[in-house]
């Protein structure tokens, strides 16, 4: 296990047009981790998984925003109709509980 | 509502020379506070969290309840300490709340 996998690593679209991304966490870890960050900015919460369970999502998170977790392993974050505000890194993280959060590399997304 | 301020977004410090890396926070409960790195082209990871009460590479951070301050700090800086550092804080099960980053820049 190398840690934290995501993908892409870069996303470049046009504005209007849906997104997804994959996150791979941890294989032991029950909780799955989205934020969000934007340039000069520390990284903003916008939801987390325990288990197959959205147990808390942010207000940062529009309804154009949706995430799943279907078997409990991997992610997905949807990103519908994108504009240009969304452009940012997006980072995933896991843990197991409340211990430790390790990071993936993130996805960067860039809206024209 | 919880806030994380770091007030440097920038840091430079000679090699050799004392780091102190800023960190206020707005809490009225008992939160738990923490301190991420990221290096140049690397993930963010932890560092250090208050209730180990450790150093790591060198570094400390002390919960100050008084102040509301964790601020890092480090005897004598490396040239590889370079990197991105944020502040955060948690308080029971919500999630992670970041500062806005330091940037601390060692100059050989």
């Amino acid at each position: 296990d190398t840690g934290v996998s995501q993908n892409p690593r870069h996303k470049i679209t046009k504005r209007g047009q849906n997104v997804t991304f994959r996150c791979d966490p941890i294989s032991e870890h029950n909780r799955l981790y989205w934020y969000r960050q934007t340039l000069g900015q520390g990284p903003e919460f916008l939801t987390y998984f325990q288990n197959e369970a959205q147990l808390e999502k942010s207000r940062l998170l529009s309804d154009r925003f949706s995430a799943e977790r279907p078997k409990g392993s991997f992610s997905t974050l949807e990103i519908q109709r994108t504009e240009q505000g969304d452009s940012a890194m997006y980072l995933c993280a896991s843990s197991w509980g409340m211990d430790t959060q390790y990071f993936g590399p993130g996805t960067r997304l860039t809206v024209l | 509502a919880q806030r994380v301020t770091q007030p440097e977004k920038l840091l430079s410090v000679f090699k050799g020379a004392p780091v102190e890396l800023k960190c206020n926070y707005s809490y009225s409960g008992s939160p738990e506070l923490f301190w991420y790195v990221q290096y140049s082209r690397q993930r963010l990871q932890l560092l250090l969290r208050h209730i180990s009460r450790e150093s790591i590479k060198g570094f400390t951070a002390d919960l100050n309840k008084g102040e509301t301050s964790f601020h890092l700090k480090k005897p004598f800086a490396q040239e590889e300490d370079s990197a991105m550092y944020y502040c955060a804080l948690r308080s029971g099960n919500t999630p992670l709340v970041f500062g806005k980053g330091t940037r601390l820049s060692v100059i050989a």
